[in-house]
Formats: structure tokens, sequence, C-alpha cells
């Protein structure tokens, strides 16, 4: 199975700051990486597809990109609605697995 | 707006099979793909599987031997059985559209707790 890393686990930030998560797979996933949003109670919602495709209806200020084995989710001008964990999950193959999460706080 | 909705039972007993049915709605279940993915707080996420609508099936190889999947298109739904069900199985259980290799999750069902106690 190809084990996805990411980190930090958590952060603390404020609105309006930048915040970089990163994913590392742990062997090459060309593009296949996906992002998701998850707030408590919650099921995930995604994000970013392909690595850097925004999926319909999900604001600009997400962005991601990377390839191969590492990968980064940035958040400009983070908004009160952002505070929640991420995970990123890579499709390269089967059977899908996902990053062990980064929870974002208020800081 | 396609929407999931998972059914079945909140509780089941150590040793026995957990059934779960995701029913889809606002669009046909055929030509996509749908997965069963779980949660728990010592695991994560963990993806168990994908049923093709045509009945075609990709299981976890961790939990293959206790899952099975099933497809209704007439109903627009989706099952998931597992048999043997230990306290490790706990989870929120979640359905999603997706699956295949180089694909996306890209709608979800809001997930249903699931826990194994007797």
């Amino acid at each position: 199975d190809i084990q996805m890393t990411q980190s930090p686990s958590s952060l603390s930030a404020s609105v309006g700051d930048r915040v970089t998560i990163t994913c590392r797979a742990s062997q090459n996933i060309n593009r296949f990486l996906n992002w998701y949003q998850q707030k408590p109670g919650k099921a995930p919602k995604l994000l970013i597809y392909a690595a850097s495709s925004l999926q319909s209806g999900v604001p600009s200020r997400f962005s991601g990109s990377g390839s191969g084995t590492d990968f980064t989710l940035t958040i400009t001008n983070l908004q009160p609605e952002d505070f929640a964990t991420f995970y990123c999950q890579q499709s390269s193959s089967t059977p899908l697995t996902f990053g062990g999460g980064s929870k974002v706080e208020i800081k | 707006q396609v929407q999931l909705q998972e059914s079945g039972p909140g509780l089941v007993k150590p040793s026995e099979t957990l059934s779960l049915t995701c029913t889809v709605s606002g669009g046909s279940i055929s030509s996509y793909y749908w997965s069963w993915i779980r949660q728990s707080p010592g695991k994560g996420l963990e993806w168990i599987g994908y049923i093709y609508y045509n009945g075609a099936t990709n299981y976890n190889p961790a939990l293959k031997s206790r899952v099975t999947f099933s497809v209704d298109t007439s109903k627009n739904q989706f099952s998931l059985k597992m048999t043997s069900v230990t306290a490790a199985d706990t989870a929120v259980y979640f359905c999603a559209r997706g699956g295949m290799a180089a694909t996306r999750l890209d709608y979800w069902g809001q997930g249903i707790l699931v826990i194994v106690s007797s």
C-alpha cells in the first residue's frame, strides 16, 4: 500500500493568514493526489483533485501543487469557516489511502 | 445535486455481520464507481473498497476476506456487508462516489456511526 504522511498534524493560525500543509507519498503517485476538508461531525469535502485542480464551488483561496511524492495544500487569507481538518488521499492505485490529517485551529 | 445517505443498524454485536446501505438521489448510480470508507479514532480514514454499477468490485486487501458489496440499480442503492465484526470495526462509515484509481471521491454521505458491542 502507498503510505501518505502529512505535516504538520496540527497548527494554529489567525484569520487572514496563509497556511501550508504538506503531504508526502511513500512512492511516486504522479499527480494522483486529492485534498479534503472535514469539519466535526461531517463528511470530508473534496477541495482539490489531481494535485492542483479546484473542485467546483470551492473558493479560490485554496490551491494545491506538487507531483511525484511531495504535495502542498495552501490556503491564502484564511477565513473563519476554514478551521477544520484537512486530509490528502492518493488515487494512483488501490487500495486508496489517506494521510493522517492536519488540523487547523484558531490562534 | 447528487446526494448519498447511509442507513443500517447503529449497533452490532461482536462476531455478527454489519450491513449498511447507501441510497443515491439526484443522479443515477449507473456509470460510476461507488466506495465505502470508514473513520475511526485509531485508524483515521480507511478505504474499504468500491463497487461499479455493473457489480464489479475492488476491496481493500486488509478487509477483503470479510467484506462483500452489492448494487441494486433499480433502487439506486449499493450495500456493504462485513462479517465477523469486532470492536475494532467500530467507526463512522461513509459511502461516496468514486474510488477507481485516478478518480476522486466527489460526493459523500453524511456518515453513520456503527458501534460493535455486546
